[in-house]
């Protein structure tokens, strides 16, 4: 069975600063993982995926994660936080993109000036 | 392209009654997916609707239903509702079966009394 561990369900870092973003996975096949962000009072926006290929994926808004299968890790990382970026983070898998969508417990995101 | 409708947003209900909600997909899309989400338990997967086929259910008891029509608009209903009923309700559509390309609705607020 999937599961998604998402370490740390509130981060808080100064406006600038490096975002870093946990998340572990477990899959018994090759995993599609995805980052999620959700605003106050608003669905899901896709921020980016990883399904197969390059292990490095660059999204939107300046975020971008890498799959690590031996960690089996797919953190999420942003050089330089904005207080836009301020928000509630999920990390999500799937297998081979074939199965519902099995998120963590999400992140929330503070971001301080 | 409009994007992912769900209707009502916000409702507020007592305990025994039941509830409608309404999810329209993304023009073209065939598959709906809906998500049950609260602080305690986080995203869980209630069921996926593909060509008015449910082809993945969650764990939930038989009380949440769901159906989809000929133009792949879904509707949920939540019988005799519980306290616990109390959350946000996702839905996500897609142009096939796959979770890679799932686009996610506003959600609507429920509400038990």
């Amino acid at each position: 069975a999937q599961s998604v561990t998402q370490l740390g369900s509130h981060v808080s870092v100064s406006e600038g600063a490096l975002v870093l973003l946990r998340c572990n996975y477990s899959s018994s096949v090759p995993p599609y993982l995805f980052w999620y962000v959700q605003y106050p009072n608003q669905g899901l926006q896709l921020l980016l995926k990883y399904t197969t290929g390059a292990t490095l994926v660059k999204g939107i808004n300046g975020f971008e994660a890498e799959f690590k299968k031996s960690e089996t890790s797919f953190h999420l990382t942003k050089p330089s936080a904005h207080m836009s970026d301020a928000a509630e983070y999920f990390c999500a898998v799937s297998e081979s993109g074939n199965t519902p969508l099995v998120f963590g417990k999400g992140t929330r995101l503070s971001v301080i000036a | 392209k409009a994007g992912v409708t769900q209707t009502p947003r916000y409702l507020i209900k007592t305990r025994g009654q039941q509830v409608t909600l309404s999810c329209s997909p993304i023009s073209g899309h065939r598959s709906v997916s809906w998500y049950q989400q609260t602080p305690g338990q986080g995203l869980q997967f209630l069921f996926e609707y593909f060509s008015e086929t449910q082809r993945n259910k969650g764990n939930f008891p038989g009380r949440f239903s769901g159906r989809q029509f000929s133009n792949s608009r879904s509707e949920m209903n939540v019988s005799t509702l519980e306290l616990g009923d109390s959350a946000l309700y996702l839905c996500a559509s897609s142009p096939d079966s796959s979770t890679d390309t799932q686009y996610f609705g506003p959600g609507t607020r429920l509400t038990v009394l």
